[in-house]
């Protein structure tokens, strides 16, 4: 089984600063791990993802984030925000063994830029 | 990119009606596909696991003779929630997991959900 923690549930910032939004995870077996934005009203939308190889992964939208595997975290960031990044962000993940079958997702951050 | 299409996006019904929500793969065949349940403030739940060809799969708590899932070609997953209720209202999300084996693949496609309002 696995467990995803998202610490913020709201994340104000303004616009064109840096931001971090934090994800942990836990799990008895590897994972593959997921960031995804959701607007309102709206489906999710895959920001990025880690299967393996490089901790650093880029993502759409100037998005990046870093896996940490002896922190169990990936968070995610980004250097300069719009204000069309205000959405709600979801961290989630997914057992390597069986693909996609049971993914986790964690309660999500909203972000919000002030212009 | 891989598109999912979910229809309606929103509908309004009375209580005691049933509801029918279409999940359709546009340009990609899926043997499964997931359908979450989202309350306000809150994360996705998985509510099933459709599978194209046989019976769906229900998590824990989730009523299979309420939501009822048919998943009967690999593009088309659709769920009805029969004799809905107001604490039925919520937003529904499906995803398809592209490839025909179902296994192995690393990402799944979203739709852009269905906000239910049971009156």
């Amino acid at each position: 089984a696995q467990s995803v923690t998202q610490l913020d549930s709201q994340v104000p910032v303004f616009e064109e600063a840096p931001v971090e939004l934090r994800c942990n995870y836990s799990s008895s077996v590897s994972v593959y791990l997921f960031w995804y934005v959701q607007y309102p009203n709206q489906g999710l939308q895959l920001l990025l993802k880690y299967l393996s190889g490089s901790t650093l992964v880029k993502g759409i939208n100037g998005f990046e984030a870093e896996f940490n595997k002896s922190q169990t975290s990936f968070h995610l960031r980004k250097p300069s925000v719009h204000i069309s990044d205000t959405a709600e962000y979801f961290c989630a993940v997914s057992p390597r063994s069986g693909g996609y079958q049971k993914v986790t997702f964690g309660t999500g951050t909203k972000l919000q830029v002030i212009p | 990119g891989a598109v999912v299409s979910q229809h309606p996006s929103r509908v309004i019904c009375k209580s005691g009606t049933s509801v029918k929500i279409e999940c359709r793969s546009l340009d990609f065949q899926a043997t499964t596909m997931f359908w979450y349940r989202q309350f306000p403030k809150q994360s996705l739940m998985l509510m099933a696991t459709s599978n194209e060809g046989s019976k769906a799969t229900y998590e824990q708590g989730v009523e299979k003779d309420k939501f009822l899932i048919n998943h009967a070609s690999l593009t088309l997953s659709t769920l009805t929630v029969t004799s809905a209720h107001p604490e039925d209202s919520s937003f529904y999300i499906c995803s398809a997991l592209p490839g025909t084996g179902g296994w192995g693949n690393t990402e799944a496609f979203f739709g852009q959900g269905t906000r239910l309002t049971v009156v």
